[in-house]
């Protein structure tokens, strides 16, 4: 069984410039998670998707924006990139939206913002 | 607050030697504890996890305690090798209604020297 992928590995962009990243979860998973991952500040919670609704944020701005498809993949924003964007970002899924449901993550997409 | 703590921040051990990682969290009412591992270039992944319902939960090398009235849990990790070596993630969740989410910890560095 496939686990969490997303796309892309590696993404370079410039101060300005919006991202796209792209998050496929584990299939029958309806729950998806976006956390940026930053050096030494851990896994900062960004956005939660559940079968196509927003159901929680994190302590982002708004150009931190994303949207949870028919089929439950996923997909997160970013606009205006700052350098401090610069990080991992990482995505998980699970069943359903309980907390008591294990996440699984994916591998990372690396996000470099010159 | 949404505080999970964890301590240390890095740990050395030598192998073959016991490890002991202390997490604190400050929701009362958090009922679902779970450490994640992550190694280099990988997602962090689900070791073992922890229901408020018990106190203690061992999986071989692995094991998890809970005591909620000083709102703390620890990972143990006994026999370790060189393979133990990542970082090492708990989380708890916060807002514990319908669209609570988990909260991780900065994550701590453990290295197992041969």
């Amino acid at each position: 069984e496939a686990g969490v992928t997303q796309s892309p590995t590696h993404l370079i962009k410039t101060r300005g410039q919006q991202a796209t990243l792209r998050c496929s979860p584990i299939s029958g998973h309806t729950s998806v998670y976006w956390y940026q991952q930053a050096l030494g500040l851990g896994l900062q919670f960004l956005l939660w998707y559940d079968e196509g609704e927003e159901r929680n944020r994190g302590n982002f701005p708004p150009r931190f924006s994303g949207r949870q498809f028919p089929n439950y993949s996923s997909e997160l924003n970013v606009n205006a990139l700052e350098l401090e964007d610069s990080a991992l970002y990482l995505c998980a899924s699970s069943l359903g939206f309980s907390t008591k449901n294990i996440q699984y993550f994916g591998a990372g997409t690396r996000l470099s913002v010159l | 607050g949404e505080n999970v703590e964890q301590h240390p921040s890095t740990l050395s051990v030598q192998e073959g030697d016991s490890a002991v990682i202390k997490c604190t969290y400050s929701d009362s009412a958090s009922n679902y504890f779970p450490w994640y591992k992550q190694e280099l270039g990988k997602g962090p992944q689900l070791i073992i996890d922890i229901r408020s319902n018990v106190g203690e939960k061992k999986d071989q090398r692995i094991a998890v305690t809970l005591n909620k009235t000083a709102k703390h849990f620890s990972l143990h990790i006994t026999e370790t090798q060189p393979e133990d070596s990542a970082v090492y993630f708990c989380a708890a969740p916060v807002d514990t209604g319908a669209n609570s989410k988990l909260t991780f910890g900065k994550g701590i560095t453990l290295s197992v020297r041969p």
